[in-house]
This record gives C-alpha cells, sequence and structure tokens, in this order.
C-alpha cells in the first residue's frame, strides 16, 4: 500500500490479557517508530528499529511490552498482562530520509483495557 | 531531557482573523516539525525546518524556526473552518545513534464561522 499500515485498527480486551498490534510501513523505508497517543496527549516515544535490530527501545514503559522487526519491514508491538493503564491509541511511523527525519504515521490501533 | 511546550494548548478564533501557535524546546535541535490530527485520524505532516531561520509556507498557514531562541512559530492567516483540527509541533531529538522526535502536547484550533 502507499502508506503505513497498521491493524487491528481498534482492540478491545480484559485485563490481564496478552495483546499483539502490527505495524506493515511504507515499501523501503529503514527506519519503524512505536509511538503511544492519550487522550488529549501528544504522541509519546516508545521504540526505534533502523532495520531490523531496536535501535532505541528507551520509551518502552516496562518490560510488558516488547516489539520485534524479523525481517526489517512488518513490526509487532507485544503488550502482556494488560493492564487498564496501557489504554490508548498505538501509532506506528516510518521513515526513509535521514536528510530530513520526516515520520510518516499510520492511523493507528486504539487499544482498550477493560 | 528534552521538553516541548506549545501554547496556547486551546485556541478558538472566528473565520478571517489570524493567530500564531507557539513552541518552545529545551535542549538545541536544527530540526523541527509541524503535524496536523484531525479527530480520530492520524498525524499529517505539514511542515519540515531543517534550519535556523527556515521558513515555509503553505496555503494559509506559515511556519518558521529560531534556534537559537528555541522557537518555533506556526502562523495561521485569515483562519477558515476547515482548519479546526490539532497541531503538533515535534523536535528532533538524534543522540548516541538513536533519532526520534519528542512532540508537544497540540494546540486545539477551533475556527467558528
Amino acid at each position: 500500500g502507499a502508506g503505513v499500515s497498521q491493524t487491528p485498527s481498534n482492540k478491545v480486551t480484559e485485563k490481564g490479557k496478552y495483546v499483539e498490534l502490527r505495524c506493515d510501513p511504507i515499501s523501503g523505508h529503514t527506519a519503524l517508530y512505536w509511538y503511544r497517543q492519550s487522550l488529549g496527549q501528544g504522541p509519546e516515544f516508545l521504540i526505534y528499529f533502523q532495520g531490523t535490530g531496536a535501535a532505541d527501545d528507551s520509551g518502552l514503559p516496562n518490560d510488558r511490552f516488547f516489539a520485534v522487526r524479523p525481517e526489517g519491514s512488518v513490526s509487532t508491538l507485544k503488550i502482556q498482562r494488560t493492564e487498564r493503564g496501557d489504554s490508548a491509541v498505538y501509532l506506528c511511523a516510518s521513515s526513509h530520509n535521514p536528510d530530513t527525519g520526516e515520520l510518516f504515521f499510520g492511523e493507528g490501533s486504539r487499544l482498550t483495557v477493560l | 531531557e528534552l521538553k516541548v511546550e506549545q501554547n496556547p494548548l486551546f485556541l478558538s478564533m472566528q473565520e478571517g482573523k489570524n493567530y500564531t501557535i507557539y513552541c518552545n524546546y529545551s535542549t538545541t535541535s536544527d530540526r523541527l516539525y509541524w503535524y496536523r490530527q484531525d479527530p480520530g485520524k492520524s498525524l499529517e505532516s505539514l511542515f519540515v525546518l531543517l534550519s535556523n531561520g527556515a521558513v515555509k509556507q503553505e496555503g494559509r498557514l506559515m511556519a518558521s524556526l529560531d534556534t537559537k531562541a528555541r522557537l518555533s512559530t506556526l502562523h495561521i492567516t485569515a483562519a477558515v473552518h476547515d482548519l479546526s483540527a490539532t497541531y503538533f509541533c515535534a523536535v528532533d531529538h538524534t543522540q548516541g545513534g538513536s533519532e526520534k522526535l519528542v512532540f508537544g502536547k497540540g494546540t486545539k484550533l477551533t475556527v467558528n464561522p
């Protein structure tokens, strides 16, 4: 596709369950980012991949959160033992131009933990 | 730690009026971005400002960057209803091989007829 694709667009789960969120970046984009946006706030950085490796995971809030990008394209954000405070929109972005650093965002996955 | 502050956080203005949104940041950076977000939608890139003194214009919006003052402005000229949205500034925070953007809290703009 032409843009960053994220699935599911909406996910409702119960406290304590495991969740996976998928991101398919723009073809050819080597850099991939996950951000989290709570209601009324700006996006907050979670993790950055350059190729297959996580170059910076300093934004992951705790060890319940993990992300992978095994082939340098699609990425999956995994959340274990979900808590109500994890409810937010999880945004994925990709970038290909280090000269500008411009990020292109997907529509996001809205996670609701009941 | 890089902090990005926008003001105002909420702005209600009438069609035809002019206004400026401010974005201040706390540590040195030469790259700043403005994004627009409509309710329930993702972020749309508006402007990429890559150097001190950079000025870019698109329609009724004009963005500028003063890296010495650590300040960017987004100026709205003769506002129209279609500009109603939340506007975010984001500052490049490249450090130790990591590249990421740090966002402000956003300015929710409402343009009234």
